[in-house]
């Protein structure tokens, strides 16, 4: 079993439309958890850190359920710009330990008109 | 733009040979990690250099090494190339206000015939 898995996707969706992913993680002692985006050919670029208590950034939405060992990413209102691959990523380490950062191999969201 | 600068941007190897590939980023990132990331996969880390000794290495052979000099700078060499080397190397420094969150470099993309 792979430490991050995420949905396979690919996701096709309309501008407009509303899409959540999925990531499950094995270590149950992970610190922090992210979620990257990266455009074709690009690197990857942090969209958001995730919180137990959950958090918001405009139209990003990440959940965190330690619990179940789950993250979720919700894009509301999907623009043509949020195609990309997103990376759930999870840090088995301390809070200012970001050695060996283990990623997901990412769900990839094209957004259509 | 990310403050960290990678080179080459491109380059093709053959079986066998050697490469070295180059990080540079702003003054204050003290780690600087490495990550390959093979077509379709999300990356995987190979190891972390801090105060220009390694700090932790992932699951990869001796045959990977680096290197961080004291103006930050770091390079990643490998060795006796090979087929399933080929991949886009990135190279991440951990932001000086969120020690556990990484800024990447826009990475070398490595070919091995």
């Amino acid at each position: 079993r792979k430490e991050v898995e995420q949905d396979p996707g690919p996701f096709n969706v309309p501008e407009g439309a509303t899409v959540a992913f999925n990531c499950t993680y094995s270590n149950s002692a992970s610190q922090s958890f992210f979620w990257y985006r990266q455009d074709c050919r690009k690197e990857p670029k942090l969209l958001m850190s995730v919180y137990s208590s959950g958090n918001e950034d405009g139209r990003f939405t990440a959940q965190l359920n330690r619990a179940s060992q789950y993250i979720s990413l919700l894009i509301r209102d999907s623009k043509l710009s949020d195609s990309a691959t997103y990376l759930c990523v999870v840090n088995p380490g301390g809070a200012y330990n970001n050695n060996d950062m283990r990623f997901g191999a990412g769900t990839r969201l094209t957004v259509k008109p | 733009e990310t403050g960290v600068t990678q080179s080459p941007t491109h380059l093709i190897k053959t079986r066998g040979q050697q490469v070295t590939l180059r990080c540079s980023s702003q003054s204050g990132h003290n780690t600087v990690s490495w990550y390959q990331q093979a077509l379709g996969q999300g990356p995987q880390f190979i190891f972390q250099y801090y105060r220009e000794e390694e700090n932790g290495r992932g699951n990869f052979p001796p045959r990977f090494s680096g290197l961080q000099f004291p103006n930050y700078s770091s390079e990643l060499n490998v060795n006796a190339l090979e087929l399933d080397d080929s991949a886009l190397y990135l190279c991440a420094v951990g932001r000086p206000s969120g020690a556990n969150v990484l800024t990447f470099g826009a990475g070398s993309r490595l070919t091995v015939l």
